[in-house]
């Protein structure tokens, strides 16, 4: 199985632009979609990045995800930060069967 | 709308038995895969199970595989885990989620039931 390494934490100023990055450890990057999930304290995960870029309705264009084959890493990038984007997200993919998250990351608006 | 809740969490000892339910309504549930997914206190998530639309195949991680089993049952739009021989380490919150076999989305989510394991 492979992982996924995600930065434990990242802080920005509100307006701001911040990427959060996800490291897959080995196998490509592109062979399985990636998603991210948000998720605020006490709340159950919400998706807001499905396959690699593609944003669910409802998921302001703030938010937008990409694939980086060199760096075998996708990106979660949310621009003119909100302090309602204060939250935990993770990166999850797959292989074959299995489905494997990254350890999360806490975006803190500040 | 899609919904999930979750049911059947609570206090166990170590080495007992659970069972968690979810009751999925607004979709056609016999369409999906469903997952199970827990999140350990102050932890990252981590993927547990799945199943697929017709109950014909079954995966596990390997840190509940052969003491964790999971079920549906597509009449009655639920889904079930069956958690055998219960250690500390599996206090969490169980959450079920639907489980888009295409991309392996997990696009919906329940809100959890806590489990604590101890004595």
């Amino acid at each position: 199985n492979f992982m996924l390494t995600q930065p434990h934490s990242v802080s920005e100023s509100p307006g701001k632009t911040v990427t959060i990055s996800c490291t897959r450890s080995s196998g490509t990057i592109a062979t399985n979609y990636v998603q991210w999930y948000q998720q605020r304290p006490g709340s159950a995960p919400t998706i807001v990045i499905y396959e690699d870029n593609q944003r669910p309705s409802g998921v302001p264009d703030r938010f937008s995800g990409s694939i980086d084959s060199s760096s075998n890493s996708a990106s979660l990038t949310i621009s003119g930060l909100k302090t309602e984007d204060e939250a935990d997200y993770y990166c999850q993919s797959y292989d074959n069967n299995n489905r494997v998250f990254g350890g999360g990351t806490k975006l803190t608006v500040l | 709308q899609v919904q999930l809740v979750e049911s059947g969490g609570g206090l166990v000892k170590p080495g007992g038995s659970l069972r968690l339910s979810c009751a999925a309504s607004g979709f056609t549930f016999s369409d999906y895969y469903m997952s199970w997914i827990r999140q350990a206190p102050g932890k990252g998530l981590e993927w547990l199970s799945h199943i697929s639309s017709s109950s014909s195949y079954t995966n596990y991680a390997d840190s509940v595989k052969g003491r964790f089993t999971i079920s549906r049952d597509n009449a009655k739009n639920s889904l079930f885990l069956q958690m055998n021989s219960l250690r500390a380490e599996d206090t969490a919150v169980y959450y079920c989620a639907r489980d888009s076999t295409v991309g392996a989305t997990f696009d919906y989510w329940g809100q959890g039931t806590l489990v604590t394991v101890s004595s």
